[in-house]
């Protein structure tokens, strides 16, 4: 399968505690993107990166959010002191840039904190 | 970012078509109109997705209005794996940079 891929699918933590979360992206997309899902709502954007350049972050992204894409191609995504309001879907997704007018996305990864 | 309009929520029989309207009154002349699904559990799929003509392809079509403020997507013979929530999505065809998705509309299918 040469889709995005996103490790590990469901994360139960305690609150208080990091998490990290990993995004694989397409080979070759050099745009890849993170989302973040509740239930019942859309995707909403919280940060994109064009190759390792992080280009833009939501409002939504706090101090406790970081991304990273050191090398262009995977990207991590950590949350640091967890929060019961950070339970979500946390969806990574991946675009070329010349013709790049698809976002393909991952499976998500599910985060419950307790 | 251009704001769409869609139903909460549509039902249908199955093996019947099905026209799933967005309104995008905003839209501007470099925005593309694209066309996602998310299956339960799942991240979303892309369906489809178009400028300023109808488009088709082996999942559904597409068909914009004259005035482009706003879109159809029609599934031809509707299956019950075709249950999922739609969205409706304007992506601005001059900075390729992310979409905002709304709340969609969930489609149910009857057998």
């Amino acid at each position: 399968d040469t889709g995005v891929s996103q490790d590990p699918r469901h994360k139960i933590t305690k609150r208080g505690q990091n998490v990290t979360f990993r995004c694989d992206p397409i080979s070759e997309h050099n745009r890849l993107y993170w989302y973040r899902q509740t239930l019942g709502q859309g995707p909403e954007f919280l940060t994109y990166f064009q190759n390792e350049a992080q280009l833009e972050k939501s409002r939504l992204l706090s101090d406790r959010f970081s991304a990273e894409r050191p090398k262009g191609s995977f990207s991590t995504l950590e949350i640091q002191r967890t929060e019961q309001g950070d339970s979500a879907m946390y969806l990574c997704a991946s675009s070329l840039t010349v013709g790049g007018n698809t976002i393909y996305f991952g499976e998500g990864s599910w985060l419950t904190v307790v | 970012d251009a704001k769409t309009t869609q139903p909460n929520s549509m039902e249908s029989n199955e093996e019947e078509p099905v026209h799933l309207p967005c309104n995008h009154s905003t839209i501007s002349g470099t925005d593309y109109i694209h066309w996602y699904r998310q299956l339960p559990s799942q991240g979303p799929e892309y369906v489809i997705h178009g400028l300023t003509s109808n488009v088709n392809n082996r999942m559904a079509s597409l068909a914009i209005a004259e005035d482009r403020k706003s879109s159809t997507l029609i599934l031809h013979r509707a299956t019950l794996r075709d249950a999922a929530v739609y969205y409706c999505i304007l992506r601005d065809g001059g900075n390729f940079n992310k979409f905002y998705f709304g709340s969609g509309t969930k489609l149910n299918v009857k057998p």
